[in-house]
């Protein structure tokens, strides 16, 4: 198993395009979860996708947005995109076992937005 | 809302001295709460999380709800132990699952 896996590595886009990145989750796994970490912060949580469904969102704006497929992988687009934008985004996936949700990461796409 | 504080960017000490990495969080509910590491050109991984009580490569963290804080300790710091340290938040909710809230992050440096 790979575990968790995202593309691309990193890319580099323009103020106003917009993006789409991937992300496998680990085997087994059902839930997605996106998280941006710009420089020097900690991750912060987009959303959640589980059974094709974004159930929780963090504070991020409608340009964000995402989608599960049938076999868990993830998509995580952003639209008009901004200076600020930039950053590291991170996969992360889980499901419950015991009674508790251990999220695995990806490496990671490296957005630079110029 | 939940809020995780890491006060130091950056700790710094050398091989054999003991560690300790502060996390300080605010949350009206009851805590899950975990330390993550990422070390140089790896992945965020799950280093341990208070419910399992355990300790992992020396690590030991105690949740204290009196002082909402959930330090990471080790009593001898290894060189191999230097990388970025995140404490975070786990909400449950009612339905079950469940969103990370991160801190900041330390950076942990052991000189030899």
């Amino acid at each position: 198993d790979a575990g968790v896996t995202q593309s691309p590595t990193h890319l580099i886009k323009t103020r106003g395009q917009q993006v789409t990145l991937r992300c496998s989750p680990k085997s087994g796994h059902d839930t997605v979860s996106w998280y941006q970490q710009a420089l020097g912060q900690g991750p912060q949580f987009i959303f959640q996708y589980y059974e094709e469904e974004e159930r929780q969102r963090g504070n991020f704006p409608d340009r964000f947005s995402g989608h599960q497929f049938p076999n868990y992988s993830s998509e995580l687009n952003v639209n008009a995109l901004l200076l600020g934008d930039s950053a590291l985004y991170l996969c992360a996936s889980s499901s419950l076992q015991g009674g508790i949700y251990e999220q695995y990461f990806g490496p990671g796409t490296r957005l630079t937005v110029t | 809302a939940q809020r995780v504080t890491q006060p130091e960017k950056l700790l710094s000490v050398f091989k054999g001295a003991p560690v300790e990495l502060k996390c300080n969080y605010s949350y009206s509910g009851s805590p899950e709460l975990f330390w993550y590491v990422q070390y140089s050109r790896q992945r965020l991984q799950l280093l341990l999380r208070h419910i399992s009580r355990e300790s992992i490569k020396g690590f030991t963290a105690d949740l204290n709800k009196g002082e909402t804080s959930f330090h990471l300790k080790k009593p001898f710091a290894q060189e191999e132990d230097s990388a970025m340290y995140y404490c975070a938040l786990s909400a449950r909710l009612n339905s079950g699952y469940s969103t990370l809230t991160f801190g900041k992050g330390t950076m942990l440096l052991v000189s030899p």
